[in-house]
């Protein structure tokens, strides 16, 4: 199993270009997560999907837009990229376990992406 | 929403002595502690957790401790070695039966000295 993979990784953009980023998971896992990571800030979550074609929005969600077409697929969108948004995007997916409360996320390897 | 404090940012140890890395939380409805490890160049990955109907849980080397009422949990390393050298993350979470919305702490830059 690749488990958790992401597509590409690195990226530099100008200010105003688009690009989507993929994650990819093959672990049959119905939530998935999408996180940036700044220098002393730790991980911040964007965007989550708990299944198929529904998504709904994380801690930092403005200028950004993902979708879940597929199961194991999860796309984020930068429309018009900006230099705030320099930043390594992690992609995570998780279970949904039948009577649990909790869930390990795996994480992918990361995207750089430099906006200049 | 929850914040997460983590301390310190940085803490080196000579290998074979043990390291503890603490953190708070803000919301008392969290009842989700996972402590994720960060190699350079590689996504986090899950080192251990802790639920909140329990105050402590241990993995050979590695323990974590929670204390509800100060709302603050801890993780400890004993006997570490160069391959701990690494960042750890502390996170947590509310709510059950839907995906977990992680806060994350800043994070540890641990390095373990030869």
């Amino acid at each position: 199993n690749a488990g958790v993979t992401q597509t590409p990784k690195f990226r530099v953009l100008k200010t105003g270009q688009s690009m989507t980023l993929l994650c990819a998971q093959d672990m049959n896992h119905e939530y998935m997560y999408w996180y940036r990571q700044d220098p002393g800030m730790g991980l911040r979550l964007i965007h989550y999907s708990v299944g198929e074609g529904t998504t709904a929005k994380g801690e930092v969600p403005d200028g950004y837009n993902v979708s879940r077409l597929k199961k194991q697929n999860f796309l984020l969108g930068l429309e018009s990229a900006a230099p705030s948004q320099t930043s390594v995007y992690f992609c995570a997916s998780s279970y949904a376990e039948e009577g649990s409360s909790y869930n390990e996320q795996f994480f992918g390897p990361g995207t750089r992406l430099t906006v200049l | 929403g929850e914040n997460v404090e983590q301390h310190p940012s940085t803490l080196s140890v000579q290998e074979g002595d043990s390291a503890v890395i603490k953190c708070t939380y803000s919301d008392s409805a969290s009842n989700y502690f996972p402590w994720y490890k960060q190699e350079l160049g590689k996504g986090p990955q899950l080192i251990i957790d802790i639920r909140s109907n329990v105050g402590e849980k241990k993995d050979q080397r590695i323990a974590v401790t929670l204390n509800k009422t100060a709302k603050h949990f801890s993780l400890h390393i004993t006997e570490t070695q160069p391959e701990d050298s690494a960042v750890y993350f502390c996170a947590a979470s509310r709510g059950a039966g839907s995906a977990r919305q992680l806060t994350f702490g800043s994070g540890t830059q641990l390095t373990v000295l030869p």
